[in-house]
C-alpha cells in the first residue's frame, strides 16, 4: 500500500464548476499535510497548507480528517487557469522536512 | 525573488555515461531534497542534507547514485553508470526547518534521457 494515495483522474470539469479532490495516508503518526500544484512540465509549487481545524484560501478550501487519515481540497468556480496536477503531500515528522508525495490527480477545466 | 536553480536543464547521454547534476539552494535555507518524477512512479524523495550534512539516503540506489554538498550554495547529484531506467526528471528543492518544517520550494528540473 502506498503512504499517501489519490485518484489520478483525470478530473475534466468546465469552468464554473465546484470539484473535489481526496487523498488517504496510511501513517497515522503524520503530522503536517499539504497540498502542491504541478502545472504541465513545470517544478511542484505549494498551493496551501492543510489544517486541522481546515482552511480557506479564496477558492480553495482544504479538510483533514486524522481519524480516517484523510485530506481534501476543494476548488470553487474552477477556472481554465487551475488546469494542473493537485498532489497530496504528508510529513511524517514536523522538523525533519521529508515529505511524502502522492502521485497525483490531474484536473483538466474546460470552456 | 529567491529561486532555486538547477544545471543542467536537459541532458540525453547514452548508456554507461556519467551524469552529474547540480543544484543552488536558496541562500538561508538549510534543508536541501533531490527528488526524481516519472510517470509510473510518481515523485520520489532520493535523498537530503540538513546544514549540508546527509540526512536520509534511502530512497537513492546505492550502487550507481551519489549525493553530495560540496558547499552551502551547491548540491550535486551524480549517476554512474546512467542506465535507461534512470531516465526522468530529477528535482532538487530546498527549504528552511528550524521547530517545524517550513515550505519546499522545487527548481525547474534536469529532464534526463539515457538512451
Amino acid at each position: 500500500r502506498k503512504e499517501v494515495e489519490q485518484d489520478p483522474g483525470p478530473f475534466n470539469v468546465p469552468e464554473g464548476a465546484t470539484v473535489a479532490f481526496n487523498c488517504t495516508y496510511s501513517n497515522s503518526a503524520s503530522q503536517s499535510f499539504f497540498w502542491y500544484r504541478q502545472d504541465c512540465r513545470k517544478e511542484p509549487k505549494l498551493l496551501m497548507s492543510v489544517y486541522s481545524s481546515g482552511n480557506e484560501d479564496g477558492r480553495f478550501t482544504a479538510q483533514l480528517n486524522r481519524a480516517s487519515q484523510y485530506i481534501s481540497l476543494l476548488i470553487r468556480d474552477s477556472k481554465l487557469s487551475d488546469s494542473a496536477t493537485y498532489l497530496c503531500v504528508v510529513n511524517l515528522t514536523s522538523n525533519t522536512g521529508k515529505l511524502i508525495f502522492g502521485q497525483g490527480t490531474t484536473l483538466q477545466v474546460k470552456p | 525573488d529567491a529561486r532555486v536553480t538547477q544545471t543542467p536543464r536537459h541532458k540525453v547521454t547514452e548508456m554507461g555515461q556519467e551524469v552529474t547534476m547540480r543544484c543552488q539552494p536558496i541562500l538561508g535555507h538549510n534543508t536541501v531534497f533531490w527528488y526524481r518524477q516519472t510517470m509510473m512512479q510518481g515523485l520520489e524523495l532520493l535523498a537530503y542534507f540538513r546544514n549540508r550534512a546527509p540526512l536520509d539516503d534511502s530512497g537513492m540506489p546505492k550502487d550507481r547514485f551519489s549525493a553530495e554538498m560540496p558547499d552551502a550554495t551547491l548540491a550535486t547529484l551524480k549517476i554512474q553508470p546512467s542506465e535507461p531506467r534512470d531516465s526522468a526528471v530529477y528535482f532538487c528543492a530546498s527549504g528552511l526547518v528550524r521547530i517545524v518544517q517550513e515550505t519546499q520550494y522545487f527548481g525547474p528540473g534536469t529532464r534526463l534521457l539515457v538512451l
